[in-house]
């Protein structure tokens, strides 16, 4: 079992839908949990950041962790075209190598003007 | 001030040939980190530098990969003997000091081994 599994999509969408991307991961010892987007031929840059379970949000962008279920979601609200992109989670443990993150394979996403 | 910049940004070589791949860091940064990104698949771990402390080399694939960072500056990642499963984007990274430090990502190099 890969330690963090998503769903690779492709996922299209219409402008304005809400957009739910999600991982799951199967190591309890992960306690920092991050979604990063990246363009096409681009680095990925990160969009949100949360430290064990629960809600965060930024704007248009909410992170959910649960802990219990070991799952960890992005949700877009209002999607734009400009949100076309490979998302990426990515999670890491708070012990010695914790510099090391693991990523999910990141579900491309495409929102339709 | 600049990003991560890495060069060069598209590399073609043909299988056996030894490559070598740069990384400038954001100024100041201490810690460095290399990932590799094959098609389909997440970004893989491949080293962490930390000041000047020994590097993480766990990620490394095999013998043939090695990296070097002079002081808190530019890192070199280099194939030696290239083959076909090598092909990938490699991509570098760097945070202020070492985590939870966000890491930032250079737009990588992309490697195809023909």
């Amino acid at each position: 079992q890969k330690e963090v599994e998503q769903d690779p999509g492709p996922l299209s969408v219409p402008e304005g839908a809400i957009v739910s991307l999600n991982c799951t991961y199967s190591n309890s010892a992960f306690q920092y949990f991050m979604w990063y987007r990246q363009y096409s031929r681009k680095g990925p840059e990160l969009l949100m950041y949360t430290y064990s379970s629960g809600n965060k949000e930024d704007g248009r962008f909410t992170a959910q962790v649960d802990k219990s279920s070991k799952y960890i979601s992005l949700f877009i609200r209002d999607s734009q075209p400009s949100d076309s992109a490979t998302y990426l989670c990515a999670v890491r443990g708070s012990g010695g190598s914790n510099y090391k993150l693991t990523f999910g394979k990141g579900t491309l996403l495409t929102v339709n003007p | 001030g600049a990003g991560v910049s890495q060069s060069p940004s598209n590399k073609v070589t043909e299988k056996g040939k030894d490559v070598e791949l740069r990384c400038d860091p954001i100024s100041g940064h201490t810690a460095l980190y290399w990932y590799r990104q094959r098609l389909g698949q997440g970004l893989e771990f491949l080293i962490y530098f930390q000041g000047n402390s020994a590097p993480d080399k766990s990620g490394l694939p095999s013998d043939r990969f090695s990296a070097e960072r002079t002081g808190e500056s530019v890192s070199t990642l280099t194939i030696q003997r290239t083959q076909q499963e090598d092909s990938a984007v490699y991509l570098c990274a760097s945070s202020l000091r070492g985590p939870p430090e966000t890491q930032y990502f250079g737009p990588g190099t992309r490697l195809l081994v023909l």
